[in-house]
């Protein structure tokens, strides 16, 4: 099976810098991705990390190491419209690389 | 692009009818899944398709069908609705079984059981 988990909540300073983790159990998947939603609308897409090492898009910025099961999103420079939910998912080894998500992380901005 | 469309975008059940919810896509994507997102608990998987006339289950599949006619749609049937399927459904594509990186979501449907 796979499981992914994710701090659920992370508050931070407009300006400032917040890294949002994800740590994974998996036998097997093809990368991780990272999605944003606003107020439950729908989810749209981040970054994308299918080899270890860090993918830079902006001022977001992720990063997977498959040896430490481990990964994290990186904003910076943090703006009011960042407030949302963050979610990490891997897609999965022979399965047609269907996607699994965590459970999501709350970020709220703060002035 | 239309994109991902979604129909309702709103619906209120009695436990025990059925309903379908819609979805179609003008990407020509391939994958097509459901997803549903209760509070705290994520985005769930309920049924993926990677192609038309192949289907299978995800995370949460119990109390739900789907069948892929076609490339463009991906419905997904409530048999008989239950509070528990009290939840936001989004329907969501991806160019093929390969393309593992960004999904294209729907706008989401709000359901609720009473």
């Amino acid at each position: 099976g796979q499981s992914l988990e994710q701090p659920s909540e992370v508050t931070a300073v407009e300006g400032a810098i917040v890294q949002i983790n994800c740590t994974y159990q998996t036998s097997g998947f093809y990368g991780l991705s990272w999605y944003q939603q606003h107020d439950g609308g729908a989810p749209t897409f981040l970054s994308y990390n299918a080899l270890d090492g860090l993918e830079e898009t902006g001022r977001f910025s992720s990063f997977l190491s498959r040896s430490d099961s481990y990964g994290y999103l990186l904003l910076q420079e943090l703006q009011m419209k960042d407030s949302a939910s963050y979610f990490c998912a891997v897609a999965v080894y022979n399965q047609g690389g269907k996607l699994i998500f965590g459970q999501g992380t709350e970020l709220s901005v703060k002035p | 692009n239309a994109g991902v469309t979604q129909t309702p975008k709103f619906q209120v059940l009695k436990t025990g009818q059925s309903m379908t919810l819609q979805c179609a896509q003008d990407m020509n994507h391939e994958y097509m899944s459901w997803y549903r997102q209760d509070p705290g608990m994520g985005l769930r998987l309920i049924h993926y398709s990677v192609g038309a006339g192949i289907t299978d289950q995800g995370e949460v599949p119990n109390g739900y069908n789907v069948s892929r006619s076609t490339t463009e749609d991906f419905p997904l049937r409530l048999l008989s609705a239950a509070p528990s399927q009290t939840s936001v459904y989004f329907c969501a594509s991806r160019r093929d079984r390969s393309n593992t990186g960004e999904l294209f979501f729907g706008e989401g449907s709000r359901l609720t059981v009473l």
